[in-house]
């Protein structure tokens, strides 16, 4: 069993178009993140849950918006998308800033 | 702000020779984490040092936490081409903010 899965795993799409990445975790964890990977493999935290409450967002734009339904969900929706978008997008979940659990990350191509 | 700074951003090596990243923080840290990234994949972590001073080591893999528990640093000994891949430094900030260094790239010459 997938302890964090994401999907799509892959996504193409045209600029200005609005996309949405799911991510769902069964290690009954507190905290889920959503983190960008640019062309030169820098990780850089997005937004944080724990509890179902945003507790960090970083200054991303207001056109990345995260969804938590549950705790052990949390989907990245992204508005009118820009070329500078393009990376791939991980989903991971701690418990108490333990150890941080990946998906597979989710390559997002913007046109 | 606080950060956590890693380097060198790239190292190469001749398959045997010996392998260090460095990260160092600005602020006091309650825990460093070390996670290995292989080309194509996603972060899997490798080790969580706590106390201060502490040393950890798994097979050919030595990591260190310093006094101060600002600077951590990963040694690999006589590496082998398995060990390719970015191995990244993170620590937690602020609360449950979990920060990454910017990873150090490792390629193995055969």
């Amino acid at each position: 069993d997938t302890a964090v899965s994401q999907t799509p795993k892959y996504l193409v799409t045209q600029m200005g178009n609005d996309k949405s990445i799911k991510c769902e975790q069964n290690l009954g964890h507190d905290t889920m993140y959503w983190y960008k990977q640019d062309s030169k493999k820098f990780l850089k935290i997005m937004f944080s849950y724990n509890n179902k409450e945003l507790i960090i967002n970083e200054t991303v734009p207001n056109r990345f918006s995260p969804k938590s339904p549950d705790k052990a969900h949390l989907n990245l929706h992204i508005n009118s998308l820009e070329l500078g978008d393009s990376a791939v997008y991980f989903c991971a979940s701690t418990y108490n800033t333990g150890e941080l659990f990946f998906g597979e990350g989710s390559r997002l191509t913007v046109l | 702000g606080q950060q956590v700074m890693q380097i060198p951003q790239y190292q190469h090596v001749q398959e045997g020779e010996d392998f260090t990243t460095y990260c160092n923080s600005s602020t006091t840290l309650s825990n460093i984490q070390w996670y290995k990234q292989r080309p194509g994949g996603h972060p899997v972590f490798l080790i969580q040092l706590v106390k201060s001073g502490e040393v950890k080591k798994q097979k050919r893999l030595t990591f260190q936490f310093g006094e101060a528990k600002k600077n951590s640093s990963l040694h690999i000994t006589a590496t082998q081409t398995t060990d390719v891949g970015t191995y990244f430094c993170a620590g937690p900030v602020n609360n449950n903010d979990m920060r990454f260094g910017a990873g150090t790239r490792l390629t193995v010459k055969p």
